[in-house]
């Protein structure tokens, strides 16, 4: 079975301007959630969509957001990019359906660098 | 919101010694604790999971424990080889929304 796979693994942008950075989740998963990681902030959890809605949000500014598709495909935007936006960017993909407990699994991330 | 801590943040150790590291959790309402590695330029990788009904869980030479009552869990790493080598998260789980520590980056010497 495929894993979690990004789209695209690098990219560049400069202050200002916008992304969008897309997420095809494994098979038969549902659930998708991102996360942004930095050396100084950590691993922090941006927001988690399931069957097309939105269901978890993390606290991150309006400037992030995301959509997901009837085939479970997700993307996620940065709009009016700072500098302060360079980072990795994780997806994870679960089943789900299981009170919290799925287990997630993730992509290879797409580094996002801001000039 | 939940918060996770996570020590030590490294830790180096001679190539078939043990490895612990270990994390607590401020909510209780948190039922779901994994543990990830991760290894340069890729995505965290599951290593292993314990759900808040089971107090310990193994799997050949990785350990998980859980204590409810004093909401800490940690990571044990057995007869550690170079390939361990690596960055170990915890993370804590609610309703799918996923709080992670801070990282154990660890080195294991041959």
């Amino acid at each position: 079975k495929a894993g979690v796979t990004q789209t695209p693994r690098y990219l560049i942008k400069t202050r200002g301007q916008q992304v969008t950075l897309s997420c095809s989740p494994i098979s038969g998963h549902r659930s998708v959630s991102w996360y942004q990681q930095t050396p100084g902030q950590g691993l922090q959890f941006l927001f988690e969509y399931f069957s097309e809605t939105q269901r978890n949000k993390g606290n991150f500014p309006g400037r992030f957001s995301g959509r997901q598709f009837s085939n479970s495909r997700s993307e996620m935007n940065v709009s009016t990019l700072e500098l302060g936006d360079s980072a990795l960017y994780l997806c994870a993909s679960s089943l789900g359906t299981s009170g919290g407990q799925d287990t997630q699994y993730f992509g290879p991330g797409t580094r996002l660098t801001v000039l | 919101g939940e918060n996770v801590e996570q020590h030590p943040s490294t830790l180096s150790v001679q190539e078939g010694d043990s490895a612990v590291i270990k994390c607590t959790y401020s909510d209780s309402a948190s039922n779901y604790f994994p543990w990830y590695k991760q290894e340069l330029g890729k995505g965290p990788q599951l290593i292993i999971d314990i759900r808040s009904n089971v107090g310990e869980k193994k799997d050949q030479r990785i350990a998980v424990t859980l204590n409810k009552t004093a909401k800490h869990f940690s990571l044990h790493i057995t007869e550690t080889q170079p390939e361990d080598s690596a960055v170990y998260f915890c993370a804590a789980s609610i309703y799918q929304k996923v709080t992670f520590g801070t990282g154990t980056k660890l080195q294991v010497i041959p």
